[in-house]
Protein backbone atom coordinates (compact mmCIF):
# COMPACT_ATOMS: atom_id res chain seq x y z
CA UNK A 1 0.00 0.00 0.00
CA UNK A 2 1.06 3.33 -0.55
CA UNK A 3 0.76 6.14 2.00
CA UNK A 4 1.95 9.86 2.42
CA UNK A 5 2.75 11.57 5.70
CA UNK A 6 2.72 15.01 6.18
CA UNK A 7 2.91 15.65 9.81
CA UNK A 8 2.02 19.49 10.40
CA UNK A 9 -1.61 20.57 9.67
CA UNK A 10 0.02 24.28 10.04
CA UNK A 11 3.35 26.14 9.17
CA UNK A 12 3.31 29.75 9.97
CA UNK A 13 6.23 31.60 9.47
CA UNK A 14 7.14 35.30 8.92
CA UNK A 15 7.86 36.87 5.23
CA UNK A 16 11.77 36.43 4.61
CA UNK A 17 12.14 33.23 7.16
CA UNK A 18 13.19 29.81 5.42
CA UNK A 19 10.25 27.48 5.02
CA UNK A 20 10.69 23.27 5.09
CA UNK A 21 7.02 21.47 4.60
CA UNK A 22 7.77 17.82 5.34
CA UNK A 23 6.59 14.78 3.41
CA UNK A 24 7.60 10.58 4.68
CA UNK A 25 6.29 8.21 2.00
CA UNK A 26 5.92 4.13 2.14
CA UNK A 27 6.08 3.21 -0.87
CA UNK A 28 6.95 -1.17 -1.96
CA UNK A 29 8.20 -0.04 -5.27
CA UNK A 30 9.87 3.26 -6.84
CA UNK A 31 8.07 6.30 -6.56
CA UNK A 32 7.11 9.62 -8.24
CA UNK A 33 6.83 12.15 -5.58
CA UNK A 34 4.64 15.58 -6.11
CA UNK A 35 3.70 18.66 -4.66
CA UNK A 36 0.65 19.74 -5.62
CA UNK A 37 -0.62 23.60 -3.86
CA UNK A 38 -4.04 25.09 -3.58
CA UNK A 39 -4.29 29.14 -3.60
CA UNK A 40 -7.39 30.34 -1.43
CA UNK A 41 -10.52 29.57 -3.57
CA UNK A 42 -7.95 28.79 -6.57
CA UNK A 43 -7.63 24.94 -7.64
CA UNK A 44 -5.32 21.72 -7.02
CA UNK A 45 -2.23 22.59 -9.09
CA UNK A 46 0.96 20.61 -9.39
CA UNK A 47 3.86 22.75 -8.28
CA UNK A 48 7.02 20.31 -8.91
CA UNK A 49 8.10 16.52 -9.78
CA UNK A 50 10.94 15.17 -8.65
CA UNK A 51 11.62 14.03 -11.59
CA UNK A 52 11.98 17.18 -13.11
CA UNK A 53 14.43 18.17 -10.51
CA UNK A 54 13.76 21.99 -10.66
CA UNK A 55 12.48 25.10 -8.83
CA UNK A 56 9.22 26.48 -9.26
CA UNK A 57 8.49 30.02 -7.57
CA UNK A 58 11.80 29.43 -5.40
CA UNK A 59 10.55 26.22 -4.07
CA UNK A 60 12.77 22.90 -4.42
CA UNK A 61 12.37 19.14 -3.34
CA UNK A 62 14.55 16.36 -2.94
CA UNK A 63 13.49 12.88 -2.74
CA UNK A 64 15.60 10.98 0.00
CA UNK A 65 14.89 7.31 -1.16
CA UNK A 66 17.02 6.48 2.50
CA UNK A 67 14.81 8.52 4.49
CA UNK A 68 12.14 8.16 2.11
CA UNK A 69 10.94 11.71 2.36
CA UNK A 70 10.40 14.54 -0.11
CA UNK A 71 10.58 17.78 1.51
CA UNK A 72 9.78 21.27 0.01
CA UNK A 73 11.55 24.04 0.78
CA UNK A 74 12.27 27.28 0.26
CA UNK A 75 15.21 29.59 1.79
CA UNK A 76 12.71 32.55 1.64
CA UNK A 77 9.05 32.71 2.56
CA UNK A 78 6.79 35.20 0.67
CA UNK A 79 3.54 36.35 1.90
CA UNK A 80 1.75 35.10 -1.72
CA UNK A 81 3.38 31.39 -0.38
CA UNK A 82 0.43 31.23 1.89
CA UNK A 83 -1.81 28.28 0.82
CA UNK A 84 -2.76 24.62 0.98
CA UNK A 85 0.32 22.19 0.39
CA UNK A 86 0.11 18.43 -0.53
CA UNK A 87 2.36 16.16 -1.42
CA UNK A 88 1.65 13.59 -3.38
CA UNK A 89 2.27 9.60 -4.23
CA UNK A 90 2.14 7.37 -7.62
CA UNK A 91 3.88 3.97 -8.89
CA UNK A 92 5.87 5.10 -12.67
CA UNK A 93 3.00 3.36 -14.22
CA UNK A 94 0.54 5.12 -16.43
CA UNK A 95 -2.12 3.37 -14.47
CA UNK A 96 -0.75 4.09 -10.98
CA UNK A 97 -3.13 6.05 -8.49
CA UNK A 98 -2.11 9.18 -7.52
CA UNK A 99 -2.28 9.38 -3.16
CA UNK A 100 -2.10 12.50 -1.62
CA UNK A 101 -1.04 13.46 2.09
CA UNK A 102 -3.52 15.48 4.41
CA UNK A 103 -1.83 18.37 3.45
CA UNK A 104 0.03 21.76 5.30
CA UNK A 105 -1.03 24.78 5.41
CA UNK A 106 1.44 27.64 5.14
CA UNK A 107 1.10 30.82 6.20
CA UNK A 108 3.30 33.36 5.77
CA UNK A 109 2.74 36.80 7.88
CA UNK A 110 4.33 40.30 6.97
CA UNK B 1 -4.14 27.16 -21.04
CA UNK B 2 -6.73 24.64 -20.99
CA UNK B 3 -8.92 23.87 -17.90
CA UNK B 4 -11.04 20.76 -16.45
CA UNK B 5 -14.18 22.30 -16.39
CA UNK B 6 -16.97 20.46 -13.65
CA UNK B 7 -20.28 21.82 -12.59
CA UNK B 8 -22.23 22.58 -10.50
CA UNK B 9 -19.67 24.31 -8.38
CA UNK B 10 -21.66 23.83 -5.18
CA UNK B 11 -25.18 21.29 -5.05
CA UNK B 12 -27.26 20.81 -2.07
CA UNK B 13 -29.38 17.58 -1.88
CA UNK B 14 -31.69 15.59 0.47
CA UNK B 15 -30.44 12.04 1.93
CA UNK B 16 -31.18 9.66 -0.84
CA UNK B 17 -31.71 11.88 -3.87
CA UNK B 18 -29.37 10.88 -6.95
CA UNK B 19 -27.01 13.22 -8.02
CA UNK B 20 -24.61 13.48 -10.87
CA UNK B 21 -21.71 15.69 -10.59
CA UNK B 22 -20.17 16.93 -14.42
CA UNK B 23 -16.67 17.29 -15.82
CA UNK B 24 -15.12 18.58 -18.88
CA UNK B 25 -11.57 17.12 -19.17
CA UNK B 26 -9.05 18.61 -21.41
CA UNK B 27 -9.80 17.63 -24.43
CA UNK B 28 -6.86 15.69 -25.67
CA UNK B 29 -6.74 13.64 -22.00
CA UNK B 30 -7.25 10.19 -22.44
CA UNK B 31 -6.77 9.81 -18.34
CA UNK B 32 -9.73 10.73 -16.15
CA UNK B 33 -10.22 10.49 -12.19
CA UNK B 34 -12.42 11.28 -9.87
CA UNK B 35 -10.96 12.88 -6.00
CA UNK B 36 -13.15 13.80 -2.97
CA UNK B 37 -12.14 15.80 -0.05
CA UNK B 38 -14.23 15.62 3.08
CA UNK B 39 -14.01 18.91 5.07
CA UNK B 40 -10.63 18.71 7.25
CA UNK B 41 -9.71 15.38 5.22
CA UNK B 42 -7.47 14.36 3.23
CA UNK B 43 -7.80 14.42 -0.99
CA UNK B 44 -9.17 10.72 -1.20
CA UNK B 45 -9.27 8.99 -4.78
CA UNK B 46 -12.60 7.40 -5.72
CA UNK B 47 -11.74 6.02 -9.33
CA UNK B 48 -9.58 6.07 -12.69
CA UNK B 49 -11.30 6.10 -16.09
CA UNK B 50 -9.40 4.91 -19.45
CA UNK B 51 -10.68 3.61 -22.60
CA UNK B 52 -14.35 3.84 -21.38
CA UNK B 53 -13.89 1.69 -18.55
CA UNK B 54 -12.83 1.84 -14.98
CA UNK B 55 -9.05 0.97 -14.60
CA UNK B 56 -9.01 1.28 -10.87
CA UNK B 57 -11.65 2.38 -8.11
CA UNK B 58 -10.75 3.07 -4.04
CA UNK B 59 -12.80 1.29 -1.35
CA UNK B 60 -14.61 4.18 -0.84
CA UNK B 61 -16.34 3.74 -4.84
CA UNK B 62 -18.75 1.46 -3.02
CA UNK B 63 -22.54 0.21 -5.84
CA UNK B 64 -24.09 3.97 -4.90
CA UNK B 65 -21.32 5.04 -7.21
CA UNK B 66 -21.15 5.02 -11.08
CA UNK B 67 -19.05 7.01 -13.83
CA UNK B 68 -19.57 7.35 -17.29
CA UNK B 69 -18.86 9.44 -20.51
CA UNK B 70 -21.43 9.93 -22.20
CA UNK B 71 -20.04 11.68 -25.03
CA UNK B 72 -16.79 12.84 -26.56
CA UNK B 73 -16.35 15.53 -24.05
CA UNK B 74 -18.21 15.07 -19.98
CA UNK B 75 -17.22 12.39 -17.11
CA UNK B 76 -19.90 12.15 -15.09
CA UNK B 77 -19.79 10.58 -11.37
CA UNK B 78 -23.21 9.67 -10.48
CA UNK B 79 -23.99 8.71 -6.75
CA UNK B 80 -27.41 6.79 -6.82
CA UNK B 81 -28.66 7.80 -3.46
CA UNK B 82 -26.99 10.00 -1.38
CA UNK B 83 -25.91 10.03 2.71
CA UNK B 84 -24.99 12.65 4.92
CA UNK B 85 -20.95 11.13 4.61
CA UNK B 86 -20.87 11.87 1.17
CA UNK B 87 -20.52 15.32 1.64
CA UNK B 88 -17.40 16.53 0.22
CA UNK B 89 -15.76 18.58 -2.16
CA UNK B 90 -15.53 15.99 -5.66
CA UNK B 91 -12.63 16.97 -7.56
CA UNK B 92 -12.29 15.86 -11.09
CA UNK B 93 -8.77 15.49 -12.79
CA UNK B 94 -7.66 14.04 -15.99
CA UNK B 95 -3.97 13.80 -17.73
CA UNK B 96 -2.93 13.10 -20.87
CA UNK B 97 -1.95 9.22 -22.33
CA UNK B 98 1.73 9.70 -22.20
CA UNK B 99 3.95 11.65 -19.72
CA UNK B 100 4.69 11.72 -16.56
CA UNK B 101 1.75 10.71 -14.04
CA UNK B 102 0.90 15.05 -13.95
CA UNK B 103 -2.94 15.63 -12.92
CA UNK B 104 -4.95 18.72 -14.10
CA UNK B 105 -7.85 19.21 -11.76
CA UNK B 106 -11.40 21.06 -11.92
CA UNK B 107 -11.88 23.44 -9.30
CA UNK B 108 -13.72 20.76 -7.33
CA UNK B 109 -18.14 20.79 -6.65
CA UNK B 110 -18.99 21.15 -3.50
CA UNK B 111 -22.12 18.54 -2.78
CA UNK B 112 -23.98 18.72 0.75
CA UNK B 113 -26.02 16.28 1.71
CA UNK B 114 -28.76 17.03 4.17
Amino acid sequence: AQRVTQPEKLLSVFKGAPVELKCNYSYSGSPELFWYVQYSRQRLQLLLRHISRESIKGFTADLNKGETSFHLKKPFAQEEDSAMYYCALSGHSGYSTLTFGKGTMLLVSP
Amino acid sequence: EPEVTQTPSHQVTQMGQEVILRCVPISNHLYFYWYRQILGQKVEFLVSFYNNEISEKSEIFDDQFSVERPDGSNFTLKIRSTKLEDSAMYFCASREISGANVLTFGAGSRLTVL
